[in-house]
């Protein structure tokens, strides 16, 4: 199947920096790429939709101005968490998917653990 | 909105024993329906993509079969194995190109 990356694959920082991920789609075009959070033993939650180009679509409850996401191709995705606090530590996994249409598959990154101290 | 829940939360079996885990959804206007594989502080690994017109997919000793019209479905493990220990998690999508909606995943165990 296709592959997507994630960088890094963790990282602390202290409270009050900013931590950008990179979600990459190595050999394929994503027009759209899909962001989720998961806490400790919870399920993977939306937090926005990434689309080549336009602005992204978050999901109720999740500030924009506080995770800033780029796409700016169609093989890379960035989120980045501002001014983070111990409650932003959690797993965030991307996942994109290729083409347009009716593609039915996503493929996800091997996600970033972000531990904020 | 779609909301997707698995049964058990957790589960626990010896080596050998086929076993069936399960997914339901509230929305029967499904597009797709995904199992998937998380060991743990890992990422997620496919396993079984089922598209709304199909029924079932099979891969080596997995089967996972769709039920529409009961909002339902299973992931079938056959002769279970240590390694087989993992989080799996069931996930929907209502309509092409949107995000999944998961479940809270089983937790699998299996000992030898």
């Amino acid at each position: 199947g296709a592959v997507v990356s994630q960088h890094p694959s963790w990282v602390i920082c202290k409270s009050g920096t900013s931590v950008k991920i990179e979600c990459r789609s190595l050999d394929f075009q994503a027009t759209t790429m899909f962001w989720y959070r998961q806490f400790p033993k919870q399920s993977l939650m939306l937090m926005a939709t990434s689309n080549e180009g336009s602005k992204a679509t978050y999901e109720q409850g999740v500030e924009k101005d506080k995770f800033l996401i780029n796409h700016a191709s169609l093989t890379l995705s960035t989120l980045t968490v501002t001014s983070a606090h111990p409650e932003d530590s959690s797993f965030y996994i991307c996942s994109a998917r290729f083409g347009g249409g009716a593609s039915p598959e996503q493929f996800f990154g091997p996600g970033t653990r972000l531990t904020v101290l | 909105k779609q909301e997707v829940t698995q049964i058990p939360a957790a589960l626990s079996v010896p080596e050998g024993e086929n076993l069936v885990l399960n997914c339901s959804f509230t929305d029967s206007a499904i597009y797709n329906l995904q199992w998937f594989r998380q060991d743990p502080g890992k990422g997620l690994t496919s396993l079984l993509l089922i598209q709304s017109s199909q029924r079932e997919q099979t891969s080596g000793r997995l089967n996972a079969s769709l039920d529409k019209s009961s909002g339902r479905s299973t992931l079938y493990i056959a002769a279970s194995q240590p390694g087989d220990s993992a989080t799996y998690l069931c996930a929907a999508t209502n309509q092409a190109g949107t995000a999944l909606i998961f479940g809270k995943g089983t937790t699998l165990s299996v000992s030898s």
